[in-house]
């Protein structure tokens, strides 16, 4: 079983659109959560991080349940710039030990 | 500023040569990372640097990996005898020092193709 595990999609959406998506983690000791957008063969960014009280940036808004180790992507009145690969993404956050571990992405496309 | 730059973007080898990778952080930055990532999947730890030291190296995939930093500064991730399935993007990330779960910033990455 993977660590972190996501739909790969394709989800194709129509402009305006809200689109949600999800992710499940095994690790009981990941503490720090991320959502990464990574654009056809570019590196991966940093969308936002993921707090358990939940957090929104504009159009986005995540959700951290630790209890059953899940994580939600929320993006509302989807644009044509928001057509990418969304990574979910964990990491124990202890002090050397901050590798992050990646689910395989889920694609998105919004489509005129 | 400068962000993470990597070089070169591209490289072609032939199965059984010898690459070498390099990552040049963000100055200042005292963690550094390299991740391989296939097509298709998401980025895949492979090791990860404090200063020149090299804190976790569980994710290179067999001994014809190495990597090293030893001015702590600039990073170079080599490949003995390549083979095919080591075709991949090469990413490499900084991040600010000391703080646990911070972001961490990637570089272009390497694409290597071995034929």
């Amino acid at each position: 079983r993977k660590e972190v595990e996501q739909d790969p999609g394709p989800f194709n959406v129509p402009e305006g659109a809200t689109v949600a998506f999800n992710c499940t983690y095994s690790n009981s000791a990941s503490q720090s959560f991320f959502w990464y957008r990574q654009d056809c063969r570019k590196e991966p960014k940093l969308l936002m991080s993921v707090y358990s009280s939940g957090n929104e940036d504009g159009r986005f808004t995540a959700q951290l349940n630790r209890a059953s180790q899940y994580i939600s992507l929320l993006i509302r009145d989807s644009k044509l710039s928001d057509s990418a690969t969304y990574l979910c993404v964990v990491n124990q956050g202890n002090f050397g030990n901050e590798k992050l571990t990646f689910g395989t992405g889920t694609r998105l496309t919004i489509i005129p | 500023g400068a962000g993470v730059s990597q070089s070169p973007r591209y490289k072609v080898a032939k199965r059984g040569q010898d690459v070498a990778l390099r990552c040049d952080p963000i100055s200042g930055h005292v963690s550094l990372f390299w991740y391989q990532q296939a097509l298709g999947q998401g980025p895949e730890f492979l090791t990860y640097f404090q200063n020149e030291a090299q804190l976790d190296k569980s994710g290179l995939p067999s001994d014809r990996f190495f990597a090293e930093r030893p001015e702590g500064s600039v990073s170079t991730l080599k490949i003995q005898r390549t083979q095919q399935e080591d075709s991949a993007v090469y990413l490499c990330a900084s991040s600010s020092p000391g703080l646990a779960g911070s972001k961490q910033y990637f570089g272009p990455g390497t694409r290597l193709t071995v034929t």
